[in-house]
């Protein structure tokens, strides 16, 4: 099976903080999303990877960065935290060729962030 | 308008009963489709791809209808445990990623 494994489960971080949201898969995928989830809003993409150092902004990148060092790990950077961006932060992958992204997707559990 | 867009519920309906959901998309060049479940404060995670010629798994069936845009889930027989959030997930191939549903909440009551 397919693990999607992200660092934190609860994080509470401070206003200003530079946070690092991590997130690392084991089956060799060539894809891996950043999302975040709130209530009434479901699922929104904030940037996703279709190989190493290549990235792709999704529909709410502001305020958020990404590195994609390796092919199995993808971390998720807030430079300075605010209030407005404490929620669910989901991890996933998929598997891709030619950085087509149309494979079903592989969560990780998710990080609940409370920023203060 | 949505690329995805599935009616929110909430769906209360017994245990045993059939309860069926829509999810429409905008761009007919999609080609992937996918049911996910997601359990509250827990990841999504997936029920059953979508396929041409419809498919079925168990107690829940799932169909894609290309000329009206839209995919739904069949759930047969509802248990307590069906008791979850509905995600409708198409891919876009103007963005090249994967667009989600807001989710459908079912509830199955004894």
């Amino acid at each position: 099976d397919v693990k999607v494994t992200q660092s934190s489960r609860y994080l509470v971080k401070r206003t200003g903080e530079k946070v690092f949201l991590e997130c690392v898969q084991d089956m060799d995928h060539e894809n891996m999303f950043w999302y975040r989830q709130d209530p009434g809003l479901g699922l929104r993409l904030i940037y996703f990877s279709y190989d190493v150092k290549m990235k792709e902004k999704g529909d709410i990148p502001e305020g958020y960065s990404v590195s994609r060092e390796k092919k199995e790990r993808f971390s998720l950077i807030l430079e300075s935290a605010s209030t407005n961006q404490t929620s669910m932060y989901l991890c996933a992958s998929s598997q891709g060729t030619g950085g087509s992204v149309n494979e079903k997707l592989f969560f990780g559990s998710g990080t609940q962030l409370s920023v203060l | 308008r949505k690329e995805v867009e599935q009616d929110p519920g909430p769906f209360n309906v017994p245990e045993g009963a059939t309860v069926a959901f829509n999810c429409t998309y905008s761009n007919s060049a999609s080609q992937s489709f996918f049911w996910y479940r997601q359990d509250c404060r827990k990841e999504p995670k997936l029920l059953m791809s979508v396929y041409s010629s419809g498919n079925e798994d168990g107690r829940f069936t799932a169909q894609l209808n290309r000329a009206s845009q839209y995919i739904s889930l069949l759930i047969r027989d509802s248990k307590l445990s069906d008791s979850a959030t509905y995600l409708c997930v198409v891919n876009s191939p103007i963005y090249n990623d994967m667009r989600f549903g807001a989710g459908t909440r079912l509830t199955v009551k004894p």
